[in-house]
């Protein structure tokens, strides 16, 4: 399958910084990234859908303010936490949607998940 | 708005056993796939199948293998000679074909032991 890389892998800042998450497609282009944010022994709930060259649609109840989305290239999109406090600590995940053909047959349209970045703000 | 649901918050099975989670949804829509993703203890995201609303054939990827009934609107895989490494929590997802972004909507998850 594709490869999706995202660093960092584990961040600690203190209460009131910002921090940054890169989220890159390696050998595929993703017009289509999803930041998703993910609690202790929970599901995924996905924040915002990231294009290419666009803004980024959050979904309803994520502060487009404090997360700040950026997808510049086809290959990568970034999550800003914009003066974090200790309650944005979580796991957070991107995904990149690969539309992709194979074979000639239907577009995939699989999403390829980097391997998650575990924020904690003191 | 879809919904996914898996009603099974936990399972366990024994090394080289056959195990099925269970997973069924609720869409108006015709055209759609579904997943079903794993994430073991490195809470590295995995797809493990795909499947395609309009194919009437059931996916099959290995040892993983899924009973997809559309009427029923139900998507349950199956783990033959489950191994150790199948440990982890399993997440059904749908996404529909078309839709804005496609977007994955994911089931709260099946936690798959597999003892020795």
């Amino acid at each position: 399958g594709a490869v999706v890389s995202q660093h960092p892998s584990r961040v600690i800042c203190k209460s009131g910084t910002s921090v940054k998450i890169e989220c890159r497609s390696l050998d595929f282009q993703a017009t289509t990234m999803f930041w998703y944010r993910q609690f202790p022994k929970k599901s995924l709930m996905l924040m915002a859908t990231s294009n290419e060259g666009s803004k980024a649609t959050y979904e309803q109840g994520v502060e487009k303010d404090k997360f700040l989305i950026n997808h510049a290239s086809l290959t990568l999109s970034t999550l800003t936490v914009t003066s974090a406090h200790p309650e944005d600590s979580s796991f957070y995940i991107c995904s990149a949607r690969d539309r992709r053909t194979r074979s000639g047959s239907w577009i995939e349209n699989i999403q390829y998940f980097g391997a998650g970045t575990r924020l904690s703000v003191l | 708005a879809q919904t996914v649901t898996q009603s099974q918050p936990e399972m366990s099975v024994q090394e080289a056993e056959t195990v099925t989670l269970s997973c069924t949804y609720d869409t108006s829509e015709n055209n759609y796939y579904l997943f079903w993703y794993k994430q073991p203890p490195s809470r590295q995201m995995i797809l493990v199948i795909r499947q395609e609303a309009y194919k009437q054939q059931n996916a099959t990827e290995n040892r993983f293998s899924v009973n997809f009934q559309k009427a029923a609107k139900s998507f349950s895989l199956k783990i033959s000679d489950s191994q150790l490494g199948d440990t982890a929590m399993y997440f059904c997802a749908f996404m529909k074909h078309g839709g804005s972004n496609y977007k994955l909507t994911f089931g709260k998850g099946t936690l798959l032991t597999v003892n020795p």
